[in-house]
């Protein structure tokens, strides 16, 4: 079985300042991690994903995760927020059947001006 | 960049009506799924259909429920006499395969509320 515990319901972050929204999961084999993104009125938007090649990776709009195993965490960040991040982000875990994705509860983020 | 597409984004019904939710899945890809999210809740998989049949489902989709590709394009939700409980925003999403670090591309979603 995997899961996705995702530790921040709500992120509040001044504009121009790092964003970090944290992500652990469980599995019982090696996964496949992604992070989507959803805006107002919007569906759900791949950001990034992980499967096993380089640890850190590098997604649009300036996102990028890092898979440790060790810490069995995929957190999420970035250098400078933006107002136009505002929006609710989705941890994700996923094994061999893609039927077996898994999201996490969600992480509101707030960007202040 | 082609995208999932779903309509209606929004329908309002009475309970017990019936609701058909109708998705249109990127061009070139072979699964679809239907996923849901109750408001304040996880999002959760409904089922997913691969060469005009259901490949799985979760213990959600009971007999209420039914999809149906019912040309090259559409791939649609059926939600038989619908219960307030059903009311949730329901995502239709689409992959090219299954497997290790497949994405799944998820459309707008369609907001069900059942009065």
């Amino acid at each position: 079985a995997q899961s996705v515990t995702q530790l921040d319901s709500h992120v509040s972050v001044s504009e121009g300042t790092p964003v970090l929204l944290r992500c652990n999961y469980s599995s019982s084999y090696s996964p496949s991690l992604f992070w989507y993104v959803q805006h107002p009125n919007k569906g759900l938007q791949l950001l990034l994903k992980y499967t096993s090649a380089a640890t850190l990776v590098k997604g649009i709009n300036g996102f990028e995760a890092e898979f440790k195993k060790s810490e069995t965490s995929f957190h999420l960040t970035k250098p400078s927020a933006h107002m136009s991040d505002a929006a609710e982000y989705f941890c994700v875990v996923s094994g061999y059947n893609n039927n077996d994705m898994r999201f996490g509860a969600g992480t509101r983020l707030t960007v202040k001006p | 960049e082609p995208e999932v597409t779903q309509t209606p984004s929004h329908q309002v019904t009475q309970m017990g009506q019936e609701v058909i939710l109708r998705c249109v899945p990127i061009s070139n890809h072979l699964y679809f799924y239907w996923y849901r999210q109750i408001l304040g809740q996880k999002v959760e998989f409904l089922v997913s259909f691969y060469n005009n049949e259901i490949s799985e489902k979760s213990e959600i989709f009971d007999d209420q429920f039914s999809v149906e590709r019912p040309d090259g394009s559409n791939f649609t939700l059926k939600i038989r006499s619908t219960k307030l409980e059903d009311s949730a925003m329901y995502f239709c999403a689409s992959s090219e395969a299954r497997g290790l670090g497949n994405t799944i591309y998820f459309g707008e979603g369609s907001w069900l509320t059942v009065v």
